[in-house]
């Protein structure tokens, strides 16, 4: 069946920089898309972007853009996504999912990666 | 961006009940409307996609509906393991914005 397990949480100070990673398996990992999704104490889900797992374009949200970069390796069926300059404001709960690609559903959540960033 | 409003923002019901969430685009986005649920501590599961399609292995008494920038979510026959939030999500364009959650309750 289909699994996406992320890594831990994570803390970070002001200014540093964290990458998460996103390891899929059960399906093929190149024929779909991974969207990367942010929960802040809260907020509202806020979609950062997706990376298409074969060719590896990418799109990401305005907001963030300048400050996140997502990545894959086909080899391990594994997504990354790399956000710097963080704030306390990027304190959040980090979720990649997996989507179909032409329909931008998310049919299959990661648990979550908690970033805590705290001096 | 497209801004995505739910109502309410809080429900109260019973086991059994038939209940109603709506969420609003501000501007039209088609069918390209996803209803997710979300449990305390989990992730989001998708449960209706394109408006009114229903994901594999969701049960049938959740169903939705809309087209244009108005759509429901309906669950007939509330079960104990239904209540929880649930958001909306447009993929008509990028950033593919969600609603604010509706968090349903038991009363």
């Amino acid at each position: 069946q289909v699994q996406v397990v992320q890594s831990g949480a994570e803390l970070r100070k002001p200014g540093a920089s964290v990458k998460v990673s996103c390891k899929a398996s059960g399906y093929t990992f190149s024929a779909y898309a991974i969207h990367w999704v942010r929960q802040a104490p809260g907020q509202r889900l806020e979609w950062m972007g997706w990376i298409n797992a074969g060719t590896g374009n990418t799109k990401y949200s305005q907001r963030f853009e300048g400050r996140v970069t997502l990545t894959r390796d086909t080899s391990a069926s594994t997504a990354y996504v790399e956000l710097t300059s963080l704030g306390s404001e990027d304190t959040a709960v980090y979720y990649c999912a997996r989507g179909p690609l032409g329909n931008y559903r998310l049919d299959s959540w990661g648990q979550g990666t908690l970033v805590t960033v705290s001096s | 961006d497209i801004q995505m409003t739910q109502s309410p923002s809080s429900l109260s019901a019973s086991v059994g009940d038939r209940v109603t969430i709506t969420c609003r685009a501000s501007r039209r986005i088609d069918a390209y409307l996803n209803w997710y649920q979300q449990r305390p501590g989990q992730a989001p599961n998708l449960l209706i996609y394109a408006a009114s399609s229903l994901q594999g292995g969701v049960p049938s008494r959740f169903s939705g509906s809309g087209f244009g920038t108005d759509f429901t979510l309906t669950i007939t026959g509330l079960q104990p393991e239904d209540f929880a939030t649930y958001f909306c999500q447009q993929s008509y364009s990028t950033p593919y914005t969600f609603g604010q959650g509706t968090k349903l309750e038991i009363k």
